[in-house]
């Protein structure tokens, strides 16, 4: 069974600072990753996706990813957070059967002015 | 290009009652999946439903059910509800449900349950 783990449950950073969400997975085989970000009362959004190739993944937003097999992580970054950035992020895996999708726990993101 | 709409956004019901949320996806997506978001289980995977068939269930009672129209748009039901049923539903389409393909979720439609 495919899993994630999100370590962080609440992070705070200040505005300009840099952003690492971090995340790991369990799956047996090359998983598909995601990593959303949802704001109070809204949906999710895709930040951005891994499926195959360059393991380092450009987003939405000026976010980017790392893909590291041998760790078994998808941390996600960013180079200067924005007050905007304040929201929770939830990294996900699929597998290669179905469209089902496995979420970690979530990480709040605060922004400190 | 629209995005995914679900209705209501919000909704009060009683125990013991049923409810029937709506699911309209990205206009030429046939693939939609419904999810449950609550702050002590998470967003867990409800089901999938892909050209009127559904393709994935995940582990949820049978109280639980949903359906696909022709035309994509999407229902889930929930009868004789239960306190725990109070959560934030949430709706994504894909494509066509390929792996390779990311989903994209609706704004959700919060149920309370008194």
């Amino acid at each position: 069974a495919q899993s994630v783990t999100q370590p962080d449950i609440h992070i705070t950073v200040s505005e300009g600072a840099s952003l690492e969400l971090r995340c790991n997975y369990s799956y047996g085989a090359t998983p598909y990753l995601f990593w959303y970000v949802q704001s109070p009362g809204q949906g999710l959004q895709l930040l951005l996706k891994y499926f195959s190739g360059d393991t380092l993944v450009q987003g939405i937003k000026g976010f980017e990813a790392e893909f590291k097999r041998s760790q078994s992580s998808f941390n996600l970054r960013k180079p200067s957070v924005h007050w905007s950035d304040a929201a929770e992020y939830f990294c996900a895996v699929r597998g290669n059967a179905g469209n089902m999708l496995t979420f970690g726990g979530g990480t709040r993101l605060m922004v400190k002015p | 290009k629209a995005g995914v709409t679900q209705t209501p956004r919000y909704l009060i019901k009683t125990r013991g009652q049923q409810v029937t949320l709506s699911c309209s996806p990205i206009s030429g997506h046939r693939s939609v999946s419904w999810y449950q978001q609550t702050p002590g289980q998470g967003l867990q995977f409800l089901f999938e439903y892909f050209s009127e068939t559904q393709r994935n269930k995940g582990n949820f009672p049978g109280r639980f059910s949903g359906r696909q129209f022709s035309n994509s748009r999407s229902e889930m039901n929930v009868s004789t509800l239960e306190l725990g049923d109070s959560a934030l539903y949430l709706c994504a389409s894909s494509l066509d449900g390929r792996t390779n393909q990311p989903q994209h979720f609706g704004d959700g439609t919060r149920l309370s349950i008194l």
